[in-house]
């Protein structure tokens, strides 16, 4: 069965340096996501990504954060200089089309990459 | 800005006996997505629920969307101990300048004593 996929599982990382987290969504996906998980709080939305243009974006998602899609496989979130509060899990989704009447914006995640910034 | 309020937040019960989680928000959603979250791993999916009142069963597990499509509830009958874990609901808004972005609940965390 087609699933999410990123790299690394997990990144530790000095505070001010630069990370790109890595995700391959399912191949024949359109709309990807990327959302993120502070330990002990809810998985929360940071931006969307649709026709090689972000379409929606969180508070969250400041200047700090940019996502990519360099080639027809990957898709990427670059955080420029990180802080300490950007230690979170962060999981990357994907879904086909958005026609909820198709049952078809239902999001499939990966397993997440695991920030640890020091 | 929406919000997802699920319940309980924590669910400690015996092995055959039942549950129910809830989801309620005062926002509409296209469709509400039911999520199991293992500890370090991302949710995998169980259910997406489109239809107002709509009923969907997964072997012991009844999802049902409310009729006005901003509640949901999940319903584990005779719980197992493999059923231990956190159960996450999503809502889904597409259409307008909303391109499927989730807002998650809080999650159910469920524990099974065999």
């Amino acid at each position: 069965e087609p699933e999410v996929t990123q790299t690394p599982s997990h990144q530790v990382t000095q505070m001010g340096q630069e990370v790109i987290l890595r995700c391959v969504p399912i191949s024949n996906h359109l709309y990807f996501y990327w959302y993120r998980q502070i330990l002990g709080q809810k998985v929360e939305f940071l931006v969307s990504f649709y026709n090689n243009e972000i379409s929606e974006k969180s508070e969250i998602f400041d200047d700090q954060f940019s996502v990519e899609r360099p080639d027809g496989s990957n898709f990427t979130l670059k955080i420029r200089s990180t802080k300490l509060e950007d230690s979170a899990m962060y999981f990357c989704a994907s879904s086909d089309i958005l026609v909820p009447e198709l049952h078809t914006d239902t999001q499939y995640f990966g397993p997440g990459t695991r920030l640890t910034v020091l | 800005t929406q919000l997802l309020e699920q319940s309980p937040q924590f669910l400690s019960i015996q092995e055959g006996e039942n549950l129910t989680v809830y989801c309620n928000s005062s926002s509409v959603f296209s469709s509400l997505q039911w999520y199991r979250q293992e500890p370090g791993e991302g949710p995998v999916l169980l259910v997406t629920v489109v239809t107002g009142g709509e009923v969907k069963k997964l072997k012991r597990l009844t999802f049902q969307f409310g009729d006005a499509r901003k509640d949901s509830s999940l319903h584990i009958t005779a719980a197992q101990p493999g059923d231990t874990g956190l159960y996450l609901c999503a809502g889904a808004q597409a259409g307008g300048t909303s391109y499927g972005k989730l807002t998650f609940g809080q999650g159910t965390i469920l524990t099974v004593h065999p």
